[in-house]
């Protein structure tokens, strides 16, 4: 079936450091959304890609969405310990009524 | 203010017995729906609406109902034939189905004791 594949699944960071998760899915997407999730909280709209090859910024945060659009990464650079939470991106698949398949999230940790 | 409220935060339930979780929202949206979130777990989609009177199975619909007699809201009952019922339940909202941002509600978190 379809599948948003989502790495890392954890990873931790010296505040400062640059941080990146990557999304890849079996189907070709007609956009991509990125959430965030702060522990004990509910996700959060961060942004939609839905051109080819577009990339976007808010701040720190730089989003990529590929080239045959089944592959997205967010990249944060110089996490802050704001940044800590799990990341999700959900794709809506271009052929399936655009139903909404979400991966399973990186988990962010920032040691200050 | 907009948005979508979910009640209570936190509830506590015996086996056996059925429970519904409430969902409201003003944004004047069409679409809705339920997901369940376990620890370290992704979203799973439970059964979502996408008009008044109309709702579909999500993956994993198996001892949950649901009803949306308003459009303003889509209440979620947890069965006794739900095995695991212990879980994160959010409830969210989007102008309409499909690639569309969709908006969150705060959650419930349910222990089944």
């Amino acid at each position: 079936g379809q599948q948003v594949m989502q790495i890392p699944q954890y990873q931790h960071v010296q505040e400062g450091e640059d941080f990146t998760t990557y999304c890849n899915s079996s189907t070709t997407l007609s956009n991509i959304q990125w959430y965030k999730q702060r522990p004990g909280g509910h996700p959060v709209f961060l942004i939609q890609l839905v051109k080819s090859g577009e990339v976007k910024k808010q701040k720190r945060l730089t989003f990529q969405f590929g080239e045959a659009k089944k592959n997205s990464s967010l990249h944060i650079t110089a996490t802050q310990t704001t940044d800590v939470g799990t990341y999700f991106c959900a794709g809506a698949d271009a052929g399936n009524n655009r139903k909404l398949i979400w991966g399973l999230g990186t988990s962010l940790g920032v040691n200050p | 203010d907009g948005g979508i409220t979910q009640s209570p935060k936190y509830l506590f339930r015996k086996e056996g017995q059925n429970v519904t979780l409430s969902c409201e929202q003003n944004l004047n949206h069409d679409a809705m729906y339920w997901y369940r979130q376990d620890p370290g777990q992704g979203l799973r989609l439970i059964y979502y609406s996408q008009i008044v009177n109309d709702f579909q199975k999500g993956d994993i619909a198996e001892g949950y109902s649901v009803s949306r007699e308003k459009k303003e809201s889509f209440p979620l009952t947890v069965t006794s034939a739900q095995k695991n019922p212990t879980a994160f339940y959010l409830c969210a909202s989007s102008i309409e189905r499909g690639g569309n941002e969709q908006f969150f509600g705060p959650g419930t978190r349910l222990t089944v004791l």
